[in-house]
């Protein structure tokens, strides 16, 4: 089955510009996250969308960060305005359900870089 | 609330040296846990997992197995590889609350 997409693989932009990264799912997985990943640190959540309602956005920061998951399907997460901070890895990830026994299949990233 | 320590890295080991990461846990109720495993530029993989006490988890030669009275996940594999060099990530999932992910440590294997 194919995996978890996401794009841009990189992206580098100045602090105060805005950003958008995309994610596809595996087909049929109805729940799926967004995890902030700092360098040397494991990834942090930060919002999980079930179908295309949100779950859980308890640690985005809402005034800069936001996520939407139109049909349920594909899902978007902007940064607008960035933060020298916010230079991390953006992880996606999909499962077919919110059991956690299922595991989470997770895309390859996007880098962002703010200068 | 829920919590994972992971030993600090970086782990260097000669090829087919025996390995072992620890992996303690903090959790309410009967969590899942997972070995997740990151290599360089890529997204992270699942290695392995266990669903409840005295449960293992096995694949590609690494094993853990779920402690409850110690509340443990330690990562084993009896002769690693180099191609086994990346970064390990031990988690756990209670009920239906997203997966809590530990730092992470890496591992380093010299042929």
């Amino acid at each position: 089955e194919a995996g978890v997409a996401q794009s841009p693989r990189y992206k580098i932009i100045e602090k105060r510009q805005s950003v958008a990264f995309w994610c596809n799912p595996i087909s049929g997985h109805a729940t799926l996250y967004w995890y902030q990943q700092i360098l040397g640190q494991g990834p942090k959540l930060l919002i999980q969308f079930q179908n295309n309602g949100v779950v859980d956005d308890s640690q985005l920061p809402k005034d800069r960060f936001s996520a939407e998951r139109l049909k349920g399907v594909d899902s978007t997460l902007k940064i607008q305005p960035a933060k020298l901070e916010d230079s991390a890895v953006y992880l996606c990830a999909s499962s077919p359900s919110q059991d956690r026994a299922d595991g989470y299949t997770f895309g390859s990233g996007t880098r962002l870089t703010v200068v | 609330g829920d919590s994972v320590t992971q030993m600090e890295g970086p782990v260097t080991l000669s090829e087919e040296a025996f390995l072992t990461i620890n992996c303690t846990y903090t959790a309410t109720g009967y969590p899942s846990l997972f070995w997740y495993v990151q290599y360089p530029g890529e997204g992270l993989q699942l290695l392995l997992k266990a669903t409840k006490a005295d449960d293992k988890g096995s694949n590609k030669g690494f094993e853990a197995t779920y402690r409850k009275e110690t509340t443990s996940f330690h990562l084993e594999k009896g002769s690693v590889q180099v191609s086994d060099s990346a970064v390990y990530f031990c988690a756990l999932g209670s009920g239906y609350s997203t997966l809590t992910f530990g730092k992470g440590t890496m591992l380093l294997v010299s042929p």
